[in-house]
């Protein structure tokens, strides 16, 4: 069974950083690319990032690009979201979700991120 | 502003049908497959189709998914009070090199 469970949100002042991971099991991680996706309060989903299996390919939304770094860990199957500079409009729900061709297809339960002062 | 257009609402009678559009471009569903995401309260979305037009095991078949030319359509029929949620469109754009969605269209079961 496909599992992704998100850590590392919480609150965060305007301007600070922060670190989110993605934990997979259940299929082969290096294999596949890999998504951030976000969702503000009441709001749409807004995809952030992907990454291929590889690395070789990594993608950002223009809302984050030059603030955010995705990585991942293949031998330790994680996925990772540094995000620096942060701000107000970065408040929301992080998911993340394996890609299956060029859509996500499997989310985690996501993790909340709150840019407030 | 969404770069795939769907209606913020849609609502029907238990039992009834209600179909969903989604609207994009060449270089998105034109050219890419489209996935759709059911999102109920409190939760994470969820795949109900993929490619277009494939439901993933656990989906019923009262989902559909279709796709023309830029636009693609999604439909639930027999229509229940568990099915009220956010549905949401996907696809990849090419020009864009990102995954873009619609603005997600709300399911009201009257």
């Amino acid at each position: 069974e496909v599992q992704l469970v998100e850590s590392g949100g919480g609150l965060v002042r305007p301007g600070g950083s922060l670190r989110l991971s993605c934990a997979a099991s259940g299929f082969t991680f290096s294999t596949y690319h890999m998504n951030w996706v976000r969702q503000a309060p009441g709001k749409g989903l807004e995809w952030v990032s992907s990454i291929s299996g590889s690395r070789a390919y990594i993608y950002y939304a223009d809302s984050v690009k030059g603030r955010f770094t995705i990585s991942r860990d293949n031998a330790k199957n994680s996925l990772y979201l540094q995000m620096n500079s942060l701000r107000a409009e970065d408040t929301a729900i992080y998911y993340c979700a394996r890609a299956d061709g060029s859509s996500p297809h499997y989310w985690g339960q996501g993790t909340l991120v709150t840019v407030s002062s | 502003q969404s770069v795939l257009t769907q209606p913020p609402s849609v609502s029907a009678a238990p039992g009834q049908k209600v179909t969903i559009s989604c609207s994009g471009r060449s270089s998105n569903i034109g050219n890419n497959y489209v996935s759709w995401y059911q999102q109920l309260p409190g939760t994470a979305p969820k795949l109900l189709i993929y490619d277009n037009n494939k439901r993933p095991s656990a989906i019923p078949d009262r989902f559909s998914g279709s796709k023309s030319g830029t636009s693609a359509t999604l439909g639930i029929s027999g229509l229940q009070t568990g099915d009220e949620a956010d549905y949401y469109c996907g696809t990849w754009d090419s020009s864009l090199s990102a995954v873009v969605f619609g603005g997600g269209t709300k399911v009201t079961v009257l």
